[in-house]
């Protein structure tokens, strides 16, 4: 089955810094991408999601860059503000088959 | 307003007695999942539903059973809870009928065994 390994589990910046947070999955043929943010004592919310035709997607400060051939996607935050601070899982699939998340990296952004 | 509920938010209970979580979602999502929550582990999934009468275990089903008799509902049931099942749990529904679609989480659960 399908296993996705995330890095780093912690990760501190200034604000106004970018953050970049690491995937890498195991199934060749996982085509879907999501990235979910969980603020402190809150449910996972989606923020960003990619499909496996596509290599780059961006929203305002936020973008995904998914590598087919390394199996691996990586979370990009441009000028990260304090209220970015939050845990963020990625996670993966295949058509037909579960979610699978990420173990997730705690994001603190110190003003 | 569409949602996923979850009921109890907050259960204390003792090692041995029986209970069910519910999941309820008013979006006719076809997809419906159970996650625990334990630090530094993330999201792991218990079992997951993608159909009406269709479930399947997930990565740490073992201590928990799920039904899913209507499309809107996915109770969890612990038959017989142990302290290592303190967690706190996600129930989360989707529009497809697999993973490959935004997932909608329930507010959580925070299960106590003692």
């Amino acid at each position: 089955g399908e296993n996705v390994e995330q890095h780093p589990s912690t990760l501190s910046v200034q604000e106004g810094d970018s953050a970049v947070i690491k995937c890498t999955y195991s199934d060749s043929a996982s085509n879907y991408f999501p990235w979910y943010k969980q603020e402190l004592g809150k449910r996972p919310q989606l923020i960003i999601d990619i499909r496996s035709n596509v290599g780059e997607k961006k929203d305002q400060r936020i973008a995904v860059t998914l590598n087919k051939t390394a199996k691996h996607f990586s979370l990009h935050i441009t000028e990260t503000q304090p209220e970015d601070s939050a845990v963020y899982f990625c996670a993966a699939s295949r058509a037909g088959t579960a979610l699978i998340f990420g173990k997730g990296t705690t994001l603190s952004v110190s003003s | 307003e569409a949602q996923v509920t979850q009921n109890p938010r907050y259960l204390i209970t003792v090692t041995g007695k029986k209970l069910t979580v519910t999941c309820s979602q008013n979006m006719n999502h076809e997809y419906m999942s159970w996650y625990r929550q334990d630090p530094g582990l993330g999201l792991r999934q218990i079992y997951y539903s993608m159909n009406v009468e269709v479930t399947d275990k997930g990565d740490v089903p073992e201590g928990y059973k799920v039904s899913r008799k209507e499309k809107r509902n996915f109770p969890l049931i612990l038959e017989s809870p142990s302290p290592n099942q303190t967690s706190l749990y996600f129930c989360a529904s989707s529009f497809g009928a697999s993973g490959g679609y935004e997932q909608y989480f329930g507010p959580g659960t925070r299960l106590t065994v003692t």
